[in-house]
């Protein structure tokens, strides 16, 4: 089952903004994962976030993980129109390598 | 990177046929292979998980008589629709992860998805 929430469903900015996303997930995790998803596209691996910490940046990429309020933050500095995609947070809560999903974020990159 | 194939990555076929889908790694031996399924605008529901050389686990309410999963080499996991009808129509994704290697522990790679449509 999905226990992910996703906020916003949808977000639309212009290019060069920030654009964040936040994923809130229910049950005790080991790990958090942020994949993106251009349409009609496979999953591509962004940046994986261990429970032990809090932060972590990858290129424009920065994830925030607070276990204590279960939720992860993924922030896209200096937007471009190529990460116009949707966004989807995983978490291990299915146990086995399973990953959860949560329902994503569609961001639109207006140029 | 590790990097992971799907055949086709389109299909039609006519309502009662079967289609097999096949997902493949082709640098790395996966121990165990995913299969999600993803209807538009929706996120990815998992179906199975694949583990080579054993039965594969559905997830509550798939149907494994369905959706019939072969994980017969540390390459290969094949998925094969029977007997589709219309709302079996969807993308169709894989992924496969490896029990060693510290890279990639816990990580899934993704195929690119197969966009099944029975008409």
């Amino acid at each position: 089952s999905q226990q992910g929430e996703e906020d916003p469903q949808a977000l639309s900015i212009q290019e060069g903004e920030n654009a964040t996303m936040n994923c809130s997930y229910k049950t005790s995790i080991n790990n958090l994962q942020w994949y993106r998803q251009n349409s009609g596209r496979g999953l591509v691996h962004l940046i994986l976030i261990r429970s032990n910490e809090r932060e972590k940046h990858s290129g424009r990429l920065r994830v925030t993980l607070d276990t204590s309020k279960k939720s992860s933050s993924l922030l896209i500095t200096a937007s471009r129109a190529a990460d116009t995609a949707s966004y989807f947070c995983a978490t291990d809560a299915g146990g086995a390598q399973k990953l959860v999903f949560g329902q994503g974020t569609r961001l639109t990159i207006n140029p | 990177g590790a990097v992971v194939s799907q055949h086709p990555s389109w299909v039609i076929c006519k309502s009662g046929t079967s289609v097999k889908i096949e997902c493949r790694s082709l640098d790395f031996q996966a121990t165990t292979m995913f299969w999600y399924r993803q209807f538009p605008k929706q996120s990815l529901m998992l179906m199975a998980t694949s583990n080579e050389g054993s039965k594969a686990t559905y997830e509550q309410g798939v149907e494994k008589d369905k959706f019939l999963i072969n994980h017969a080499s540390l390459t290969l996991s094949t998925l094969t629709v029977t007997s589709a009808h219309p709302e079996d129509s969807s993308f169709y994704i894989c992924s496969a992860s490896s029990a060693g290697g510290v890279s990639f522990s816990y990580e899934q790679y993704f195929g690119p998805g197969t966009r099944l449509t029975v008409t």
